[in-house]
């Protein structure tokens, strides 16, 4: 069965960086685009950026543009979130998704992990 | 960008009861090139992650049960559940996939009466 896992997450002070990983099984990692979508507490989803299934392709949100990195490693069928220069409005659960398509993305995410808390507080 | 807007943002209906949820889009997110809308429906119970209920604004994920159902076209879109059922106490969020960045609605939360 499909699963992701995330992990990485923490208690962080404001400007510093944190690197998240979400471990995949289940399917051919190497072919699906994969989604970090986050949650901060007590509010809504809001999507965060994409990865294609070759990392050909990286979106972002205006958000953590320039600040957030996502990559991949096909060998390992790990995904991972770059955080840099945090700060306290990136407080969130962060997930991450599978894109629905493979060879390409749809940007519709058919499975998610059970999300991974990160805290940026001083 | 395209923003996303719900209404309303929270119901109570009861067992058995009908529930409908809208969604508005900002711009159209529909394509001319396949005449698809490019809209999601999710659900996320209590504690969990979102689930997938409904892509192309109207195709049922495989094991969705039968009385949700999607419907619209270009900015205006609804999610009804036919007949409400205790676990789908939920909060529900549309998602725009027409263009990046994508985006969801701020969610409706369904409860019972």
């Amino acid at each position: 069965q499909v699963q992701l896992v995330e992990s990485g997450g923490g208690v962080v002070q404001p400007g510093t960086s944190l690197r998240l990983s979400c471990a995949a099984s289940g399917f051919t990692f190497s072919t699906y685009g994969i989604h970090w979508v986050r949650q901060a507490p007590g509010k809504g989803v809001e999507w965060v950026a994409i990865i294609w299934y070759d990392g050909s392709n990286k979106y972002y949100a205006d958000s953590v543009k320039g600040r957030f990195t996502v990559s991949r490693d096909n060998s390992k069928n790990t995904l991972y979130l770059q955080m840099n220069s945090l700060r306290a409005e990136d407080t969130a659960v962060y997930y991450c998704a599978r894109d629905r398509c493979t060879a390409g993305s749809c940007y519709v995410m058919d499975y998610w992990g059970q999300g991974n808390l990160v805290t940026v507080s001083s | 960008d395209i923003v996303m807007t719900q209404s309303p943002d929270s119901l109570a209906v009861s067992l058995g009861e009908r529930a409908t949820i809208n969604c508005k889009s900002s711009q159209s997110v529909l394509s001319s090139s396949n005449n698809k809308n490019y809209l999601a429906w999710y659900q996320q119970r209590p504690g969990q992650p979102p689930k997938l209920l409904i892509y192309w604004a109207s195709s049922r994920e495989s094991g969705v049960p039968a009385r949700f159902s999607g419907s619209g076209s270009g900015t205006d879109f609804s999610l009804t559940i036919s007949s409400l059922q205790a676990e789908d106490v939920a909060v529900y969020y549309c998602q725009q996939y027409y263009s990046t960045p994508l985006a969801f609605g701020p969610g409706t939360k369904v409860d019972i009466k």
